[in-house]
């Protein structure tokens, strides 16, 4: 039980496109949705936090207006990188919270965007 | 505010041999802790957790004590194999719906 999934795995874009990144949950209703981005060998940075049917909640620094984040239902949320760059290039990975399991996000197996 | 730290890596051991990871926090009152693990290319799995003082996490023969004196929750194995290499991750969350802070990250290499 508690799987997130992502889609797609991979993408390669060219710059100035925009790109849109889905996080799943599949088996279990998620209260809180997490996006996170990860440059190689480091540690994982919080982009956002969401809940189903509200904006999401930006940390300092990340660009709401580049970084679109949908929310729609209890199981999906999406994050669109809008005109992507080559410097937006990243490994993304979303995490996802339900009331069944108290303090504790499952995480997505991750999405590595290149932007060419 | 809250951070965690990790011992630097890359950390690499023979097979069978006994693993500590260093993690010390700083925080203000107790947080849940975490282990994370990562293999290449995929998200994170969680390898254990506690919620309190003293708790002791435990999961695949690794084990991690939350330790309040030394704010400090170092993950052990007594015995690596290979497919233990991965990077791992210490974390702590104060509750749900917030977020939880990372540590650097340590590199495990096990060699046949």
């Amino acid at each position: 039980g508690a799987v997130v999934s992502q889609h797609p795995s991979w993408v390669i874009c060219k710059s100035g496109t925009s790109v849109k990144i889905e996080c799943r949950s599949l088996d279990f209703q998620a209260t809180t949705m997490f996006w996170y981005r990860q440059f190689p060998k480091q540690s994982l940075m919080l982009m956002a936090t969401s809940n189903e049917g509200s904006k999401a909640t930006y940390e300092q620094g990340v660009e709401k207006d580049k970084f679109l984040i949908n929310h729609a239902s209890l199981t999906l949320s999406t994050l669109t990188v809008t005109s992507a760059h080559p410097e937006d290039s990243s490994f993304y990975i979303c995490s996802a919270e339900t009331s069944l399991s108290y303090n504790e996000q499952f995480f997505g197996p991750g999405t590595r965007l290149t932007v060419l | 505010g809250d951070s965690v730290t990790q011992m630097e890596g890359p950390v690499t051991l023979s097979e069978e041999a006994f693993l500590t990871i260093n993690c010390t926090y700083t925080a203000t009152g107790y947080p849940s802790l975490f282990w994370y693990v990562q293999y290449p290319g995929e998200g994170l799995q969680l390898l254990l957790k506690a919620t309190k003082a003293d708790d002791k996490g435990s999961n695949k023969g690794f084990e991690a004590t939350y330790r309040k004196e030394t704010t400090s929750f170092h993950l052990e194995k007594g015995s690596v194999q290979v497919s233990d290499s991965a990077v791992y991750f210490c974390a702590l969350l104060w509750a749900s719906g917030s977020r939880l802070t990372f540590g650097e990250g340590t590199q495990l290499t096990v060699n046949p």
